[in-house]
């Protein structure tokens, strides 16, 4: 099972900072089997980013997916109050599929 | 629009099953594979199975298998998940999920194994 360790698990940040959400992986991913997650409180997850650094429909710019192998990375500029939420990462590259265990960013 | 509608869920007893719904519509739903997610309460996300369009591959989680069984009836769009021998620890909302990636999510179902 490829295990996805995202860090940190809590990120405090105001309104208007960037930030930088990690995910490492225990095994190789390829990075066209990829993917990240938005989650609001009491509601489903959204797709962000698939295949690394592609971005769903409707995902505005700032945000951006990079990496490769074992190390990925979510940047976010310039936070908007909507972008504090729980991010997951996912690789689809091996079954059984596995999220990362959720950084969640919260208003300082 | 694409739109996906869990049903289903609801308070089961340890040892008990339930079946599971996910209707679809709004997508070429023969030409989707379709997964199930899983969220314990104010924990994160679990993948639990997934189904390949045409039903020739089901995956599982190891915590699921033999125990839960992802099916499809392309007929009538609709994903189904039955799950037995149900755990105290299988309590959770069940999401149904579109695509390789899942670019739409329906909105749960809640299922509670309690005595």
């Amino acid at each position: 099972e490829i295990v996805l360790t995202q860090s940190p698990g809590t990120l405090s940040l105001s309104p208007g900072e960037g930030a930088t959400l990690s995910c490492r992986a225990s095994q190789s991913v390829s990075s066209g089997l990829f993917a990240w997650y938005q989650q609001k409180p009491g509601q489903a997850p959204r797709l962000l980013l698939y295949g690394t650094s592609n971005r769903a429909t409707g995902i505005p710019d700032r945000f951006i997916g990079s990496g490769s192998g074992t190390d990925f990375t979510l940047t976010i500029s310039r936070l908007e109050p909507e972008d504090f939420a729980v991010y997951y990462c996912h690789q689809i590259e091996r079954s059984p599929r596995t999220f990362g265990q959720g950084t969640k960013m919260e208003i300082k | 629009e694409v739109q996906l509608v869990e049903s289903g869920g609801g308070l089961v007893q340890p040892g008990g099953s339930l079946r599971l719904s996910c209707a679809a519509s709004g997508f070429t739903f023969s030409a989707s594979s379709m997964s199930w997610v899983r969220q314990a309460p104010g924990q994160g996300l679990e993948w639990v199975s997934a189904i390949t369009p045409g039903s020739e591959t089901t995956y599982y989680a190891d915590s699921v298998r033999g125990r839960f069984t992802v099916s499809r009836d392309n007929s009538r769009n609709t994903l189904f998940l039955q799950i037995d021998s149900l755990r105290a620890d299988d309590t959770a909302v069940y999401y149904c999920a579109k695509g390789g990636f899942y670019d739409h999510w329906g909105q749960g179902t809640l299922v509670t194994v309690s005595s």
